[in-house]
């Protein structure tokens, strides 16, 4: 099955805690990003990747890194977090950088920092 | 980034037609419309898109207007499942979605 797959779903942390997040995808699909679902704010994009070690920053990067060192894998990283980084994380892909595709979601990460 | 309009919310009946509006008034002649709906304590789902022509798809149908400055996601026979918030977003050739709030859609049994 053509798939996203985000690890963990839930995770609570301490501040200051490095954690990374994983993303994968099945459809060797070029692009990948990871956003963040706040309410009142909607959904937020973070990072995104064109390609294998192509990344560049959303429109919420602070206190956040990504590596795309495999088409397959596009890990979210939290070098130290903070209690307002607790949020609803998606990881999206799509076949290519062309608005003529839809963009594939993962079920999520439900993240807590106290 | 564009700008999509939508209620903030709708109610249909099971089994009926849904007729969910959007407008993009300041749409330019390169940009997707994409619709998207996120169930609850899931990640969004993308439902169907298109540019210019009216799209069908087993999910949907999407009917834009002639001027492309507004669209419509059209559910043939709603059920409960399909409760959902429902987002139309302009994809502009950056590389990310812009999501607005969306219509939350209620369906009754």
């Amino acid at each position: 099955e053509a798939q996203v797959t985000q690890n963990p779903r839930y995770l609570i942390t301490v501040t200051g805690k490095k954690l990374t997040v994983t993303c994968s995808q099945n459809m060797n699909h070029e692009y990948m990003s990871w956003y963040r679902q706040d309410p009142g704010l909607g959904l937020r994009q973070i990072y995104y990747s064109m390609n294998v070690e192509v990344t560049d920053k959303g429109d919420v990067p602070e206190g956040y890194k990504v590596s795309r060192k495999e088409k397959r894998n596009f890990p979210l990283i939290l070098e130290s977090p903070s209690p307002n980084q607790t949020s609803l994380y998606f990881c999206a892909s799509n076949p290519g950088t062309g608005g003529s595709y839809g963009y594939t979601f993962g079920s999520g990460t439900r993240l807590t920092v106290v | 980034d564009a700008k999509t309009t939508q209620p903030n919310s709708m109610e249909s009946n099971e089994e009926e037609p849904v007729h969910l509006p959007c407008n993009h008034s300041t749409i330019s002649g390169t940009d997707y419309i994409h619709w998207y709906r996120q169930l609850p304590s899931q990640g969004p789902e993308y439902v169907i898109h298109g540019l210019t022509s009216n799209v069908n798809n087993r999910m949907a149908s999407l009917a834009i207007a002639e001027d492309r400055k507004s669209s419509t996601l059209i559910l043939h026979r709603a059920t409960l499942r399909d409760a959902a918030v429902y987002y139309c977003i302009l994809w502009k050739g950056a590389q990310k979605l812009v999501f607005g709030q969306g219509t939350r859609l209620t369906i009754n049994p």
